[in-house]
């Protein structure tokens, strides 16, 4: 599964959006870009997750490159509640989702 | 909520002792994990379940077994625990793209 390059800690104004970077440069074709987020000590929550095509969802919005080499997330409007560790995570099709998680982005969002 | 539970999930015991940590489902899925993290780390991947009693290594799999003798039981076992295991533990189900973890186990090894 590719590895991924992420910005260790990133901070974002509340109500503004928070856009958060990703790199993925050997994703392989087949492979899937996944966000997870941490709070605090609790186990990890899906987010989103896409293949090729723009995604969104009721928490966030998944913008991926057109080499796929790249992706960010972004939450529209950032709320204190979203202070927490962002994890991108590229897996591929076969089914186990074999994740490796990285060391992420710490997100603060600050009022 | 996918209907994780872990047990216990506190735990402190002395090096060399065994140690089992439960993970217990109540949905039914195929595939089960069990995660590791430790302070400034993110999670790494233990060992993994793609059914009853199949199971395979994850990134760090020495010093853990694992069994899987029913569909809602992932059971992760220390033979003979040591300091460097003291960490949190995730237990997590995965269902259509997405993981689910539960609420983790806090072990100490002394």
């Amino acid at each position: 599964d590719a590895k991924t390059t992420q910005p260790t800690s990133m901070d974002c104004a509340e109500g503004r959006a928070a856009n958060l970077p990703c790199n993925h440069s050997t994703i392989s074709g087949n492979e899937y870009v996944y966000w997870y987020r941490q709070i605090h000590s609790q186990g990890p929550q899906y987010i989103i997750h896409g293949l090729k095509n723009n995604e969104t969802n009721e928490m966030a919005s998944l913008i991926i490159t057109e080499d796929r080499k790249s992706s960010t997330l972004i939450l529209p409007h950032a709320t204190l509640r979203d202070t927490a560790v962002y994890y991108c995570i590229v897996s591929g099709p076969s089914g186990t989702y074999k994740y490796i998680f990285g060391t992420g982005t710490r997100l603060k969002v600050l009022a | 909520d996918a209907g994780i539970t872990q047990s216990p999930r506190h735990k402190v015991t002395e090096t060399g002792t065994p140690v089992t940590l439960r993970c217990h489902q109540t949905e039914n899925h195929r595939y089960m994990y069990w995660y590791r993290q430790d302070p400034g780390h993110g999670l790494r991947l233990i060992h993994y379940s793609y059914g009853v009693k199949d199971t395979d290594k994850g990134e760090v799999s020495d010093g853990y077994s694992v069994s899987r003798s029913k569909t809602e039981d992932f059971l992760l076992t220390l033979e003979s625990a040591t300091s460097s295991q003291t960490s949190v533990y995730f237990c997590a189900i995965s269902w259509a793209h997405e993981q689910y973890f539960g609420p983790g186990t806090r072990l100490t090894v002394t």
